[in-house]
């Protein structure tokens, strides 16, 4: 399985409803992303996990939690977002390998969220 | 602070053109990957390189490394409608984690 699968596709959100976005991977990489993107620009590093634990956060506004359950699942958790956090909202897994220095990070396919 | 440039920022061509895409940075990378990433989905990994002056060929697709890791290039060649799309390239960099660093993409129409 070399799939990095996002749920749900669309979500629509009002400033005050908290909700979450969810990500699994099953290729054993030790490493999970969060990225926001804009259209047309490149995406926007937020968060990194490693082995489970947080080890960047992007200078994130606290409305956005990420959680990380276990090693296949990331999550990451909106409450009293903004109209300018509308975005494409990208999950990434990666090996870790410490034997090669490919870094290469595979996408999931997006939540588009959109806030009213 | 690491940066890449891509050039061009967009670019429409004819079916069947030929074209290439450049990614400059000022500083040396460990690796270099190519992304084709199409309208509201995610990036697609599409090549990784990783030693001065590589070439991979990925059927019209070709990629090169710079001699001295800081530049890459994508040639495509005789360019089909299902090429539309935008081609990210990023610089990897030794850390705790698989970093990368994001060019700003280019954004490729082609026209049946």
């Amino acid at each position: 399985d070399t799939e990095v699968t996002q749920t749900p596709k669309h979500l629509v959100m009002g400033m005050t409803n908290k909700k979450s976005l969810k990500c699994e991977q099953h290729m054993g990489h030790r490493a999970m992303y969060w990225y926001k993107q804009k259209a047309k620009k490149p995406p926007e590093l937020m968060f990194v996990y490693s082995y489970e634990k947080l080890s960047i956060n992007e200078s994130v506004p606290s409305r956005f939690s990420p959680e990380c359950p276990n090693s296949s699942l990331l999550n990451l958790h909106l409450h009293a977002l903004q109209p300018e956090d509308s975005a494409l909202y990208l999950c990434a897994s990666s090996p870790l390998s410490s034997q090669m220095n490919y870094n290469e990070q595979f996408f999931g396919p997006g939540t588009r969220l959109t806030v009213l | 602070t690491q940066l890449l440039e891509q050039s061009p920022q967009f670019l429409s061509i004819q079916e069947g053109e030929n074209l290439t895409v450049y990614c400059n940075s000022s500083s040396v990378f460990s690796s270099l990957q190519w992304y084709r990433q199409e309208p509201g989905e995610g990036p697609v990994l599409l090549v990784t390189v990783v030693t001065g002056g590589e070439v991979k060929k990925l059927k019209r697709l070709t990629f090169q490394f710079g001699d001295a890791r800081k530049d890459s290039s994508l040639h495509i060649t005789a360019a089909q409608p299902g090429d539309t799309g935008l081609y990210l390239c990023a610089g990897g960099i030794r850390t705790s984690y698989d970093k990368v660093i994001f060019g700003p993409g280019t954004s490729l129409s082609v026209i049946p």
